[in-house]
């Protein structure tokens, strides 16, 4: 069965620009979260979506929005891109939500770099 | 805020040593918790996850959660070079996966 695959793997943008990732999960799970990782800050949680709705959301902008398909696919995006935004973007997919919700596993992640 | 914690480290234990990873959370809510290493550059992959309370063994590896302490610990026997990477411990006590900042294990041999 395939992994979590994200598209692109790099990418580097300016300043003010606005960028789009996107997330195929394992083929079944529903389940969609989305992580921005920095030396700095860790592995810090963006988003959760499940059957097409938000489940929850993490600490982050507004300028930070996602959305999931009816195939379960899912894009995040970034607005108005900061230096600070600079950093691995990974996506996690789980057969369901829930604190009881099972594992995720994660894809490659992006990396974008902002200038 | 609700939070899990790990010493960063780095760890250094050598090779055939059980290395011993240790993880503290705060939200006596979580029922689901995880282990996941990462090496540099790589994302996050699953070692193992655990609900109960006691251990849980997979090769060389054993989880133990304690829920009155609200203590995790993960266990590798005969640490190889191979084990040297970051460990992440993360639990579950909604829909999101909380992480820790996650120990740097380093194995010398």
């Amino acid at each position: 069965k395939a992994g979590v695959t994200q598209t692109p793997r790099y990418l580097i943008k300016t300043r003010g620009q606005q960028v789009t990732l996107s997330c195929s999960p394992i083929s079944g799970h529903r389940s969609v979260s989305w992580y921005q990782q920095t030396p700095g800050q860790g592995l810090q949680f963006l988003f959760e979506y499940f059957s097409e709705t938000q489940r929850n959301k993490g600490n982050f902008p507004g300028r930070f929005s996602g959305r999931q398909f009816s195939n379960s696919r899912s894009e995040m995006n970034v607005s108005t891109l900061e230096l600070g935004d600079s950093a691995l973007y990974l996506c996690a997919s789980s057969w369901t939500s829930g604190p009881t919700g099972d594992t995720q596993y994660f894809g490659p992640g992006t990396r974008l770099t902002v200038l | 805020q609700k939070e899990v914690e790990q010493n960063s480290g780095p760890l250094s234990v050598p090779e055939g040593a059980i290395a011993s990873l240790n993880c503290t959370y705060s939200d006596r809510g979580s029922q689901s918790f995880f282990w996941y290493r990462q090496y540099s550059g790589k994302s996050p992959e699953l070692i193992m996850f655990i609900y109960s309370n006691g251990d849980k063994e997979d090769g060389r590896f054993t989880a133990q959660l304690n829920k009155a302490s609200q203590y995790v610990s993960l266990l590798i026997r005969d640490s190889q070079p191979s084990d040297s990477a970051t460990y992440l411990c993360a639990s579950r006590p909604t829909s999101k996966i909380i992480f820790g900042s996650g120990t740097r294990l380093s194995i010398r041999p």
